[in-house]
């Protein structure tokens, strides 16, 4: 089975901070995501990666920035936390190819900025 | 870039059937994809489309219209288990690159 996960389910920061969210997952796939969920705005696209060192912009690139240094690793990093960061991250990947590029998340981190 | 647009929420019975429908508008379009998130829970995969027609899984099926920018998910024998939320989502091309767009996703309650 596919398995990512994400280094917190839940973190409280403190606005003006540097935040880093960690996302791994297991089954050597190429593609990675990271998402934000907010209600009633569904899941809206931060960054993605497809391929180590490679990294593009999403839908709300703002405020954020990635690292994937390695192709299980996949970092998020917030330079400076605000309080309209408060939301729940999800991480996911995918293979590059494939019948249903099918996307597989990690449980997600509820981040609190104060 | 694209958009999606789908109902915040449906109710239906416990053993009925009940479809969510997704417009959306895009360029360079690839495949319609189906997600159930339950709360407090990840998004699960449920079906991706990338022809016309209807793609039957268990209890769950997924229409997609290219033609018309549309599609359904459609659950029959629905249990309580399916309250949850659907979300569709668009993979498409955008700068080269092939990016999945969801909706704001369909809150499906099932009552008794």
């Amino acid at each position: 089975d596919v398995k990512v996960t994400q280094s917190s389910r839940y973190l409280v920061k403190r606005t003006g901070e540097k935040v880093f969210l960690e996302c791994v997952q297991d089954m050597d796939h190429e593609n990675m995501f990271w998402y934000r969920q907010d209600p009633g705005l569904g899941l809206r696209l931060i960054y993605f990666s497809y391929d180590v060192k490679m990294k593009e912009k999403g839908d709300i690139p703002e405020g954020y920035s990635v690292s994937r240094e390695k192709k299980e690793r996949f970092s998020l990093i917030l330079e400076s936390a605000s309080t309209n960061q408060t939301s729940m991250y999800l991480c996911a990947s995918s293979l590059a190819v494939g019948s249903s590029y099918e996307q597989y998340f990690g449980p997600g981190t509820r981040l609190t900025v104060t | 870039g694209q958009s999606l647009e789908q109902p915040s929420e449906v109710t239906a019975v416990e053993g009925a059937i009940v479809q969510i429908n997704c417009t959306y508008q895009t360029s360079g379009f690839y495949g319609l994809s189906w997600y159930q998130q339950h709360d407090g829970g990840a998004p699960t995969f449920l079906s991706y489309n990338a022809l016309d027609g209807l793609e039957e899984t268990g209890r769950f099926s997924s229409f997609l219209s290219r033609s018309d920018s549309y599609g359904y998910l459609l659950l029959q024998e629905l249990q309580m288990k399916d309250s949850a939320s659907y979300f569709c989502a668009v993979r498409a091309n955008s700068g080269g690159y092939q990016k999945v767009t969801f909706g704001t996703g369909t809150k499906l309650q099932v009552i008794p």
